[in-house]
């Protein structure tokens, strides 16, 4: 699976945008971008999926260019309940010999009042 | 609906004893990830079960461990003898097969605690 490069922690204050750059040099045409949150004492939970252009859900936007080397996480106007850390990851899910997810270190983002 | 749910939350045993870590995935979903997460580290892959059968256990780390999914419902991950270097937090994931599509998203458990002294 494709190796993921994302900053090691980010600050931000309630109520900005906060963008999360993912970098993905060597992702393969069947790779998807998938992005997960974890909070303290949880497990990681799913937030995004793209594999081209733009994706939007309740919780983010996943914007990918054209040629897909990167990936950018959008939280619109947070909170200080996304305090968190937001792991990127590349690879195709199957439910067959490739449905392991391989994590980097994510990106600790914290929220301050 | 009822998520993954792990058992116990907290293990705290002494190296060389046994422990079983169990995990209930979501009903209906025929895919069960264990990954562990030791200080300071990634989050690692250890195996996968596609309803009772393994479909991937390259990430198991030694034989202390075995993994089984009887029923193909729940799990179990023992580790015997557990060595200091066990000690980290395990979680489940469980995922619904959706054909290949590309699309599976895992969903996780929140994990057990597992400290050996």
């Amino acid at each position: 699976l494709a190796k993921t490069t994302q900053p090691i922690s980010m600050d931000s204050y309630e109520g900005q945008e906060v963008n999360i750059t993912c970098s993905h040099n060597n992702i393969a045409t069947n790779d998807y971008i998938t992005w997960y949150q974890q909070f303290p004492s949880q497990g990681p939970r799913f937030i995004i999926q793209g594999y081209k252009t733009k994706v939007t859900n309740e919780v983010a936007s996943l914007f990918i260019p054209a040629d897909r080397k990167s990936s950018t996480l959008s939280l619109p106007r947070v909170s200080l309940s996304d305090t968190a850390v937001y792991y990127c990851l590349v690879g195709m899910n199957y439910g067959g010999s490739q449905g392991n997810l391989i994590f980097g270190k994510g990106t600790k983002l914290s929220v301050k009042p | 609906e009822a998520g993954v749910t792990q058992f116990p939350s907290h293990s705290v045993i002494e190296k060389g004893q046994t422990v079983t870590l169990r995990c209930d995935p979501i009903s209906g979903h025929d895919n069960l990830y264990w990954y562990r997460r030791v200080m300071g580290k990634e989050i690692k892959f250890l195996l996968h079960f596609v309803k009772e059968s393994k479909q991937d256990e390259s990430g198991m780390p030694n034989n202390r461990f075995l993994a089984e999914r009887t029923g193909g419902t729940y799990s179990t991950l023992k580790v015997q003898p557990a060595e200091l270097e066990d000690s980290g937090v395990y979680f489940c994931a469980s995922s619904q097969d959706r054909g290949g599509s590309g699309l599976e998203t895992q969903y996780f458990g929140p994990g057990t605690r597992l400290l050996v002294l």
